[in-house]
């Protein structure tokens, strides 16, 4: 989607390896999400942030962490892989401010632990 | 805490019919709510946001409609194409601005 892109678009990781997934947005928005997707699950919110160093937790958070230090960029760190972090993972932006325009996701990361 | 809920969860049609898709959510203190199609391995794409003061968007061949005192949408596709093959999400922003999603529509539109 056009004003946010993920990366990697893939990877493949071993079993207890860090790994750092990117969200980059060139809106400015203020809020910015990370999501899992799992078959027969949905779409679950891992961590969410709300302005540059302002984060909260999601409904999945356990194993996970991010860090915002600029309005552009959010990551998201597996500190430790796990098999049942395979998943793919969105990154989703959105500013409630005038001229609100929903939530815009980008086109994902999928991620395969072994 | 709120609750979307989305049928049919899922839907197999011929070419050209018109479709319902519903979307229920149990808190209506909504300020808006938006409906997304996703296609196979691919992320979420806007189709239609709806604000708590209008009752219906149209997108070409969507016409999404929302009835707030109700808790419900519904997403109107007029003469379904192949095209159309793909699952379709509703989101409303909770607390937080944190939206809640339904599990979704997955729309098969055969020849």
């Amino acid at each position: 989607d056009a004003g946010i892109t993920q990366s990697p678009r893939h990877k493949v990781t071993e079993t207890g390896t860090p790994v750092t997934l990117r969200c980059h947005q060139t809106e400015n928005h203020r809020y910015m999400y990370w999501y899992r997707q799992d078959p027969g699950h949905g779409l679950r919110l891992i961590h969410y942030s709300y302005g540059v160093k302002d984060t909260d937790k999601g409904e999945v958070s356990d194993g996970y962490s991010v860090s915002r230090s600029k309005t552009e960029d959010f990551l998201l760190t597996l500190e430790s892989a796990t098999s049942s972090q395979t998943s793919v993972y969105f990154c989703a932006i959105s500013d409630p401010g005038p001229g609100y325009y929903g939530y815009t996701f980008g086109s994902g990361t999928r991620l395969t632990v072994v | 805490k709120q609750e979307v809920t989305q049928i049919p969860a899922a839907l197999s049609v011929p070419e050209g019919e018109n479709l319902v898709l519903n979307c229920s959510f149990t808190d209506s203190a909504i300020y808006n709510l938006q409906w997304f199609r996703q296609d196979p391995g691919k992320g979420l794409t806007s189709l239609l946001l709806i604000q708590s003061s209008q009752r219906e968007q149209t997108s070409g061949r969507l016409n999404a409609s929302l009835d707030k005192s109700s808790g419900r949408s519904t997403l109107y596709i007029a003469a379904s194409q192949p095209g159309d093959s793909a699952t379709y999400l509703c989101a409303v922003p909770g607390g937080s601005y944190i939206p809640t999603f339904g599990r979704g529509t997955s729309l098969i539109v055969h020849p």
